[in-house]
């Protein structure tokens, strides 16, 4: 079956530092989305990627999705104690998604 | 509109009760799908239903373990008997289809002593 698979696992950083967490399905994906969950919180959808190459932004934060529509990047510029949390990759497999394990970033402040 | 509701958000039991958590999906949306989530093992699909019908039950653990949904607008997640290794924080999610962003509800926290 399909896997997606994510690094770091976890991540401190110094605030102000950027972070970056990357994605890699076993197979092409028709899309891949991207949640946050804060500490003690649930799964909060951040963005949906869908062409091949595409490159979104929401304030700092950059989603990159690969060429070859299997493998998708976050980056966070200038992070912030705010971003604290873990983010999940995720793919459509079927009729159902396909999570990643998460990255879990720190912030120190 | 409200999101996605589950009840209890907490629920502290002894091995060998039986234990109910329940989920009310945004309205309209046809996908309902039950998560487990812990440290060791992720977040991980238990079962998904579309229009009221289960779909693929194939992650959930053991026989212990049953799901129902009765009508769009409610779901039971079910473990009898409940077994310590079961204590981790249950997600409902629901979606208008399966290639959409999906909507959490805040979780059951179960621990079972």
């Amino acid at each position: 079956g399909q896997q997606v698979m994510q690094i770091p696992q976890y991540q401190h950083v110094q605030e102000g530092e950027d972070f970056t967490t990357y994605c890699n399905s076993s197979t092409t994906l028709s899309n891949i989305q991207w949640y946050k969950q804060r500490p003690g919180g649930h799964p909060v959808f951040l963005i949906q990627l869908v062409k091949s190459g595409e490159v979104k932004k929401q304030k700092r934060l950059t989603f990159q999705f690969g060429e070859a529509k299997k493998n998708s990047s976050l980056h966070i510029t200038a992070t912030q104690t705010t971003d604290v949390g873990t983010y999940f990759c995720a793919g459509p497999w079927g009729n159902k998604l396909v999570f990643g394990a998460g990255t879990i970033l720190r912030v120190k402040s | 509109d409200a999101g996605v509701i589950q009840s209890p958000r907490h629920e502290v039991t002894e091995m060998g009760q039986e234990v109910t958590l329940r989920c009310k999906p945004i309205s309209g949306h046809d996908y309902l799908f039950w998560y487990r989530q812990t440290m060791m093992r992720g977040l991980e699909l238990l079962i998904y239903f579309n229009n009221n019908v289960p779909i693929d039950d194939s992650g959930m653990p053991e026989d212990r373990f049953s799901a129902k949904m009765p009508n769009a607008s409610f779901s039971t997640l079910k473990i009898q008997p409940s077994e310590p290794r079961d204590s981790a924080v249950y997600f409902c999610a629901s979606t208008t289809s399966g290639y959409n962003e999906q909507f959490f509800g805040p979780g059951t926290r179960l621990t079972v002593l």
